[in-house]
């Protein structure tokens, strides 16, 4: 399989717990982002990556979040000491240029905190 | 800041008959893209629109970039059950991120067979 891959796709954690997904991007895509959407919206941007480097961060992304691109393949994205309006569908995308191609989402990791 | 709106919010067709969503912005978009989520699925990219009036047809999908580049259609003739889901217009973000996308709010199609 060649798409995004997202692992887990489904977390349910207790409030207060810290909690990692993972993103595995299409191999030759250089740009990398992280979409959350919740029920009934459309997604909404976090951040994104060139490469390694994290070029931008939506003013969505509270200091409980941060996300990672060691050597610029796999992303992480961690949400510390978690809460319940954290519960949402965390996408990630990748694509090859900027705005210029298609963006091939991975299917997400749907996070319920209780 | 930039925004796309979307309307309907939801709509629901007899299977056979027409539909079709519109995707306005407040200022010029440098370019459209157009995807599709199935339900409990992700989004999935449909056309991308670059220039102004431009019309692109996808077997029974059509899409248009308004002639201000200021607003967006997707009309599907005659639908199917397979057309069930919601269709997202999307903006690209040159400003900041180069290249992220902002998202409308989606139509929801249902079909009913």
């Amino acid at each position: 399989d060649t798409g995004v891959s997202q692992n887990p796709r489904h977390k349910i954690t207790k409030r207060g717990q810290n909690v990692t997904f993972r993103c595995d991007p299409i191999s030759e895509h250089n740009r990398l982002y992280w979409y959350r959407q919740t029920l009934g919206q459309g997604p909404e941007f976090l951040t994104y990556f060139q490469n390694e480097a994290q070029l931008e961060k939506s003013r969505l992304l509270s200091d409980r979040f941060s996300a990672e691109r060691p050597k610029g393949s796999f992303s992480t994205l961690e949400i510390q000491r978690t809460e319940q309006g954290d519960s949402a569908m965390y996408l990630c995308a990748s694509s090859l240029r900027p705005g210029s191609t298609e963006a091939f989402f991975g299917q997400g990791t749907r996070l319920t905190v209780v | 800041g930039q925004q796309v709106m979307q309307i309907p919010q939801y709509q629901h067709v007899q299977e056979g008959e027409d539909f079709t969503t519109y995707c306005n912005s407040s200022t010029t978009l440098s370019n459209i893209q157009w995807y599709k989520q199935r339900p409990g699925g992700h989004p999935v990219f449909l056309i991308q629109l670059v220039k102004s009036g431009e019309v692109k047809k996808q077997k029974r999908l059509t899409f248009q970039f308004g002639e201000a580049k200021k607003n967006s259609s997707l009309h599907i003739t005659a639908t199917q059950t397979t057309d069930v889901g919601t269709y997202f217009c999307a903006e690209v973000n040159y400003g900041g991120s180069q290249g992220n996308l902002i998202f409308g709010k989606g139509t929801k199609l249902s079909v009913k067979p």
